[in-house]
């Protein structure tokens, strides 16, 4: 089972920042926060990933929580090519067995308006 | 360059027939991997397989078997097609382990009749 919690939907206005929520509350030590997206009908596509500090890449900043509980998505200027599912999954950072694997929840769907 | 790429897009089929679908990557990962999307838009891991490992899903059938002629195809067979096994079939690869991230292809939308 997926050891994440986000909101089912959200609704963003195009241009406009739009932060997606994620808890976390039972993440190890060990484990990473990955986001990944997918717009529809399309193969999920990695957008950034974090253990404690934030991160930011072409797409996409990370905020995490000094405790480590939750974390953000921050897509700075939405648009309507952003209109998509995003799931955060929680991940072991190890080489052994299953940990490559992706546990995907519900995620948040992202409806980005004109 | 299709960095992930399966064929076919699209397979329907009937109850009973076999049927493979192919995956190929081009990104020299050293690990693949095979989820399942059902109806309600759920994802789901099946296998992940390197040259050392296959893991397998517990919830998967022994009817579905990954096969890897070498490291840059892992192709996903199925025997005794079911309704329940309607769906689309993503393909993904990766280096090894939980710290690098998975390229996923465009999937394959299996419809069993």
């Amino acid at each position: 089972d997926a050891k994440t919690t986000q909101p089912p939907s959200m609704d963003c206005a195009e241009g406009r920042a739009a932060n997606l929520p994620c808890n976390h509350s039972t993440i190890s030590g060990n484990e990473y926060v990955y986001w990944y997206r997918q717009i529809h009908s399309q193969g999920p596509q990695y957008i950034i990933h974090g253990l404690k500090n934030n991160e930011t890449n072409e797409m996409a900043s990370l905020i995490i929580t000094e405790d480590r509980k939750s974390s953000t998505l921050i897509l700075p200027h939405a648009t309507l090519r952003d209109t998509a599912v995003y799931y955060c999954i929680v991940r072991v950072g190890g080489y052994g067995g299953s940990q490559g694997n992706l546990i995907f929840g519900k995620g948040t769907k992202l409806s980005v308006k004109p | 360059d299709t960095a992930v790429s399966q064929t076919p897009k699209y397979l329907v089929t009937q109850m009973g027939n076999d049927k493979s679908i192919k995956c190929e990557q081009n990104l020299g990962h050293d690990t693949m991997y095979w989820y399942k999307q059902d109806s309600k838009k759920f994802l789901k891991i099946m296998f992940s397989y390197n040259n050392k490992e296959l893991i397998i899903n517990e919830t998967v059938p022994n009817r579905f078997s990954p096969k890897s002629p070498d490291k840059a195809h892992l192709n996903l067979h199925i025997n005794s097609l079911e309704l329940g096994d309607s769906a689309v079939y993503f393909c993904a690869s990766s280096w090894q382990g939980g710290y690098y991230e998975q390229y996923f292809g465009p999937g394959t939308r299996l419809t069993v009749t």
